[in-house]
């Protein structure tokens, strides 16, 4: 148990649809990253979020946007959703990394989404 | 994209055999870290070794890291059945003001036959 918690656990949408996942991050953390991980692949980075702001992204495109709040929650939003949206997405929570970076992130167990 | 690549994708071995799992990757790292997953459910870290490090132990774990081949590898003594799942190498860079991203390969899913 890494104490971050996602919800929902499965989701179904259909292409065009909107969707919003959400996280709570583990007690103590400042920084929340989301990742999807694709059948098969290993996860890859989104974005990153700290003090409610944008501080990192990965190759993906606007329609990928997030949220953090003041109590360190977060959500990840997808519109005009894609087949190839369908994936498992993963949160994770961390300290805020330094320089010589090597933070560990707790994860939670993620939401299947499946885009139809 | 994926920097790391694990070698082999799939190993199956008996239960109190040694797991050897591979990591290539190819950019210049701050840091190396393998996580494991269960069933397509969240990761968890297992290891972290530094660029400047050559090898670390973790209880029955053993990474070792040589940079001028950019290369890793994870060693599990005497596996358990419990120790079925996939296992990924994931690389860091630090881009400035805070941002931090791992980056990580597509794994290699162990199966410990009992």
């Amino acid at each position: 148990e890494t104490g971050v918690t996602q919800s929902p656990t499965h989701l179904i949408k259909t292409r065009g649809q909107q969707v919003t996942l959400r996280c709570s991050s583990q007690s103590g953390h400042n920084t929340v990253s989301w990742y999807q991980q694709a059948l098969g692949q290993g996860p890859q980075f989104i974005f990153q979020y700290y003090r409610e702001e944008e501080n990192g992204r990965g190759n993906f495109p606007p329609r990928f946007s997030g949220l953090q709040f003041p109590n360190y929650s977060s959500e990840l939003n997808v519109n005009a959703l894609e087949l190839d949206d369908s994936a498992l997405y993963l949160c994770a929570s961390s300290l805020f990394p330094t320089v010589s970076g090597g933070e560990k992130l707790f994860f939670g167990s993620g939401t299947q989404l499946s885009v139809l | 994209s994926q920097q790391g690549e694990e070698d082999p994708q799939a190993l199956s071995i008996q239960e109190g055999e040694n797991a050897t799992m591979n990591c290539s990757y190819k950019t210049s790292i701050n840091n190396l870290q393998w996580y494991r997953q269960n069933s397509g459910r969240g990761l968890v870290h297992l290891i972290l070794i530094r660029s400047n490090e050559r090898e670390k132990h973790s209880g029955r774990l053993r990474v070792t890291l040589d940079t001028s081949k950019k290369s890793s590898s994870l060693l599990i003594t005497a596996s358990r059945a419990a120790d079925t799942a996939s296992y990924f190498c994931a690389t860091d860079a630090y881009s400035g003001a805070g941002s931090y991203q791992l980056t990580f390969g597509k794994g290699t899913k162990l199966s410990v036959i009992p």
